[in-house]
């Protein structure tokens, strides 16, 4: 298995304008986080979804941000308008249903200017 | 709500000058305690889970130890290739999600 595909791998936009991070998870994963990485506050949850449905999305910063998992081989992280403070490098990661540990993409470097 | 922390912040290391990483936490019910390494410009790299209190796992020259309390990661005779941040992670009986500590970066020097 090629493991969690995230596209893009890097990003440059303008403030407020709209940015949309693409993650395939491994195939027969039922589960799917998004986490967001930055120097000053680590790995934070953003969302989770189960089944393709989203259990927990508490970490999800405000209303500008979204996510979608559509069907089990895709999901979205849509930013709408984007900020600077939103700078940060984006994860997908994936868990199968009988394990407990994570297997994380190679993350998106989102810069916004 | 789950809680890790992880010391030292940063570890410097010449090859072969073993030691040990912690990772402390606080949870309610442990379903799982991991291990992961992150190289620059990556996304972390699993490596161990530990189940229960007492369960030690080794791969090649990481040893990853569990009691109720904290988690140590302890590297024997470290070669330049570690180098990495290594993180730490719990996930509760009653919760589905892995709570990260913000990790431990390790140098060793040739």
């Amino acid at each position: 298995d090629a493991g969690v595909i995230q596209s893009p791998r890097h990003e440059v936009t303008e403030m407020g304008q709209e940015v949309t991070l693409r993650c395939k998870p491994i195939s027969g994963h039922n589960s799917l986080f998004w986490y967001r990485q930055t120097m000053m506050r680590g790995l934070e949850l953003l969302i989770y979804f189960n089944n393709n449905v989203p259990i927990d999305d508490s970490g999800m910063p405000e209303d500008r941000f979204s996510a979608k998992m559509p069907n089990a081989s895709f999901s979205t992280l849509k930013i709408q308008p984007s900020e600077p403070r939103d700078s940060a490098v984006y994860f997908c990661a994936s868990r199968p249903l009988d394990g407990t540990e994570a297997f994380f993409g190679q993350g998106t470097r989102l810069t916004v200017v | 709500e789950d809680q890790v922390t992880q010391s030292p912040e940063a570890l410097r290391l010449q090859e072969g000058e073993s030691s040990s990483l912690n990772c402390s936490y606080t949870v309610s019910g442990l379903r799982g305690l991991f291990w992961y390494r992150q190289d620059p410009g990556k996304g972390p790299e699993f490596l161990f889970t530990l189940y229960s209190a007492g369960e030690e796992k080794e791969k090649e020259r990481l040893k990853a130890t569990l009691t109720k309390k904290e988690s140590f990661l302890h590297i024997t005779a470290p070669k330049p290739e570690d180098s990495a941040t290594y993180l730490c992670a719990v996930q509760s009986g009653g919760s589905y999600i892995p709570t990260f500590g913000r990790g431990t970066s390790l140098i060793v020097h040739p």
